[in-house]
């Protein structure tokens, strides 16, 4: 299994607090992702980084921002959470080549806003 | 707007049999096209990907086909198991930067023994 790490597992938060998600790697992947999964929705690409201090919006960026300081970590924050936000939150990675374009993902955060 | 779609959202089939889950997609141009396997509670995990200038790709009792025609891509699997049972997801990507590869809602698939 590659080695991704997301943390909290779980979180229960309230409306209008500060929410940061962590994602920590050791396979030394240049791309890491942020993706939510909600009912009824495919998987949405929210940000993605293609580099230390590289990043870009995806689909859902809204009421989102990133940061990647180190190749292994890739934080996704709320700044002040909201109910549209309650949703598992996955985090992926992928080799720098194009070839395989395969992603890892890791086993998601469960995150509700009340 | 670009679409992906997946037949249905639940198959069941009994074990032994073939499974055939669908993704059809418009709008769109992928230069390539994954499977994903996600069990409840966990991440999605690769099964297999397919170019488009390739027809059909194969890894043990999996088979996926690409017709660029029709814009579908069929995955099969022979010889089914209730260790089969999860959700399937069809990825595309136009072959840029990872950022637009598009999932699709998935398959739940409940193999009965």
């Amino acid at each position: 299994d590659a080695g991704i790490t997301q943390s909290p597992r779980h979180k229960v938060t309230e409306t209008g607090t500060p929410v940061t998600l962590r994602c920590h790697q050791t396979e030394n992947h240049r791309y890491m992702y942020w993706y939510r999964q909600d009912p009824g929705h495919g998987l949405r690409l929210i940000h993605y980084s293609y580099g230390v201090k590289d990043t870009d919006k995806g689909e859902v960026s809204d009421g989102y921002s990133v940061s990647r300081s180190k190749t292994e970590d890739f934080l996704l924050t709320l700044e002040s959470a909201t109910s549209s936000q309650t949703s598992v939150y996955f985090c992926a990675i992928s080799r720098d080549y194009l070839d395989t374009g395969e992603l890892f993902f890791g086993e998601g955060s469960r995150l509700t806003v009340l | 707007s670009q679409k992906i779609e997946q037949n249905s959202e639940a198959l069941n089939i009994q074990e032994g049999k073939t499974a055939t889950l669908t993704c059809n997609y418009t709008n769109y141009s992928p230069a390539y096209l994954q499977w994903y396997r996600q069990d409840p509670g966990r991440g999605p995990v690769f099964l297999l990907l397919i170019r488009e200038n390739e027809k059909e790709k194969r890894k043990e009792r999996l088979k996926v086909t690409f017709d660029t025609t029709l814009k579908q891509s069929l995955f099969h699997i022979t010889a089914s198991q209730p260790a089969d049972s999860a959700t399937y997801l069809c990825a595309l990507s136009n072959g840029g930067s990872q950022g637009n590869l598009i999932f699709g809602k998935g398959t739940k698939l409940s193999v009965k023994p």
